[in-house]
C-alpha cells in the first residue's frame, strides 16, 4: 500500500519569501511518481510538478522545485520567491491508475 | 477539447435517494478515476478504471458504484445516498503508461445529503 504524509496542516510565509512545504512517502514500488497540485479557494486542482523515482536531477517549473531525497523517501517543494496568488491548499500525491493523496498544507502569503 | 467534465455542478439529495455523478473525457485517456473531497481534507479514491470494461475499488468504495463501457465516460453511481457522503468529487482522467503522465482532473460536484 502507498501512503502520503504532509505534515504542515497550515504555513503563513512573508510576500518574496521562498517556502518549503514537506512530504514524505511509503510505496513498495521500484518505480513510482511524485505530483504535487494547487487547490486554490475556487476548487480547482492544478498540476505543478512531478518528480519521477529514477530521475537524477530534482524538478524544476519556474518558481516550483522539487527537493526529492529518495533515501529518506520525501519530495518536497519549494516555492521560490513567494506571490500573494500562491495563497492555496497544495497537495502531494503518488498516482499510478488512482492516486494517493497527502491531507494537503494550507500555504498563506502575507504582504 | 473540453478535457474532463463533470455533471451537474451541485447537487442536493435526501437521504436513501439515488443518483448517478456523471464524467466524461474527451482526450482518449486510458485511466479514470473517481475521488471525494472532506472539507478540509485531501483526496481520497472511490474506484478507478484502467480502460472499457476494468474498473477496481479504491480506498473508500463503500456506497458507490461505477462502470466504464466506453473509454470516454466514467459515471459513479450513489445507491442510497448517506449524510456521509456530503463531500466534492472529483473525476480524473490520464494516459496510460509512464508514471509522469499528469492526471486531469474534472471541476467537481459538490453534493450536499441531507
Amino acid at each position: 500500500a502507498q501512503k502520503i504524509t504532509q505534515t504542515q496542516p497550515g504555513m503563513f510565509v512573508q510576500e518574496k519569501e521562498a517556502v518549503t512545504l514537506d512530504c514524505t512517502y511509503d510505496t513498495s514500488d521500484q518505480s513510482y511518481g511524485l505530483f504535487w497540485y494547487k487547490q486554490p479557494s475556487s476548487g480547482e486542482m492544478i498540476f505543478l510538478i512531478y518528480q519521477g523515482s529514477y530521475d537524477e536531477q530534482n524538478a524544476t517549473e519556474g518558481r516550483y522545485s522539487l527537493n526529492f531525497q529518495k533515501a529518506r523517501k520525501s519530495a518536497n517543494l519549494v516555492i521560490s520567491a513567494s506571490q500573494l496568488g500562491d495563497s492555496a491548499m497544495y497537495f502531494c500525491a503518488m498516482i499510478r491508475p488512482g492516486g494517493v493523496f497527502g491531507q494537503g498544507t494550507r500555504l498563506t502569503i502575507n504582504p | 477539447n473540453a478535457g474532463v467534465t463533470q455533471t451537474p455542478k451541485f447537487q442536493v439529495l435526501k437521504t436513501g435517494q439515488s443518483m448517478t455523478l456523471q464524467c466524461a473525457q474527451d482526450m482518449n485517456h486510458e485511466y479514470m478515476s473517481w475521488y471525494r473531497q472532506d472539507p478540509g481534507m485531501g483526496l481520497r479514491l472511490i474506484h478507478y478504471s484502467v480502460g472499457a470494461g476494468i474498473t477496481d475499488q479504491g480506498e473508500v468504495p463503500n456506497g458507490y458504484n461505477v462502470s466504464r463501457s466506453t473509454t470516454e465516460d466514467f459515471p459513479l453511481r450513489l445507491l442510497s445516498a448517506a449524510p456521509s457522503q456530503t463531500s466534492v468529487y472529483f473525476c480524473a482522467s490520464r494516459r496510460a503508461g509512464p508514471s509522469y503522465n499528469e492526471q486531469f482532473f474534472g471541476p467537481g460536484t459538490r453534493l450536499t445529503v441531507l
